[in-house]
């Protein structure tokens, strides 16, 4: 089993659309957790940490589940520019990622 | 400003020809890593220098070695690169690496491509 697992995707949706992407991880001593998008062919960005009471950037909200082993991030109203991958990493010392999952907004 | 800078953005080798890339970083941040990506997959932790203190993943090839002569710079070897070597090469570093709130920040990457 993966230490991070993610939906590869692809998400597809139109602007304007509600999405959710789940993430779970198998490492319960897992200290941190991030979302962070990459665009292809570029770096990974953090996007937003993760924190146990959740936390939210404008149209961007993220939860964390840890009796479940699980992170989530929902993006409302998307934008063409949201397209990219965003991957769901976890931190036990070192941070682990996962796939990764592909997000394309189309008009 | 560019805070991590990777060097060179594209290289191209052959195959069994040693190549090294560069990473420095202007942030003063105490820990440097390496990741290696390939695509469609997560990066994937090679090593990573804690200060002057290496640490070596246990999957991570013999093939693969780096050095940090200081704070700033990192450098990734590889030895005799095969063609499964092939990929985005990331250099991240982070403040402490050790505090639940450390972030990582990546430097642009350096694509690799072995003939």
């Amino acid at each position: 089993r993966k230490e991070v697992e993610q939906d590869p995707g692809p998400f597809n949706v139109p602007e304007g659309a509600t999405v959710a992407f789940n993430c779970t991880y198998s490492n319960s001593a897992s200290q941190s957790f991030f979302w962070y998008r990459q665009d292809c062919r570029k770096e990974p960005k953090l996007l937003m940490s993760v924190y146990s009471s959740g936390n939210e950037d404008g149209r961007f909200t993220a939860q964390l589940n840890r009796a479940s082993q699980y992170i989530s991030l929902l993006i409302r109203d998307s934008k063409l520019s949201d397209s990219a991958t965003y991957l769901c990493g976890t931190s036990y010392g070192k941070l682990t990622f996962g796939q990764g999952t592909i997000l394309t907004v189309h008009p | 400003d560019a805070m991590v800078i990777q060097n060179p953005r594209y290289q191209v080798t052959q195959f069994g020809k040693p190549v090294t890339l560069s990473c420095s970083q202007t942030l003063n941040h105490n820990v440097m890593y390496w990741y290696q990506q390939k695509s469609s997959q997560a990066p994937k932790l090679l090593f990573h220098y804690y200060d002057k203190d290496f640490n070596n993943e246990a999957d991570t090839p013999d093939n693969f070695q780096s050095r940090r002569p200081n704070t700033s710079f990192c450098f990734l070897d590889i030895r005799s690169p095969g063609l499964g070597d092939a990929a985005m090469y990331l250099c991240a570093t982070s403040r402490d690496g050790g505090s639940s709130t450390d972030t990582q920040y990546f430097g642009p990457g350096t694509r690799l491509t072995v003939l």
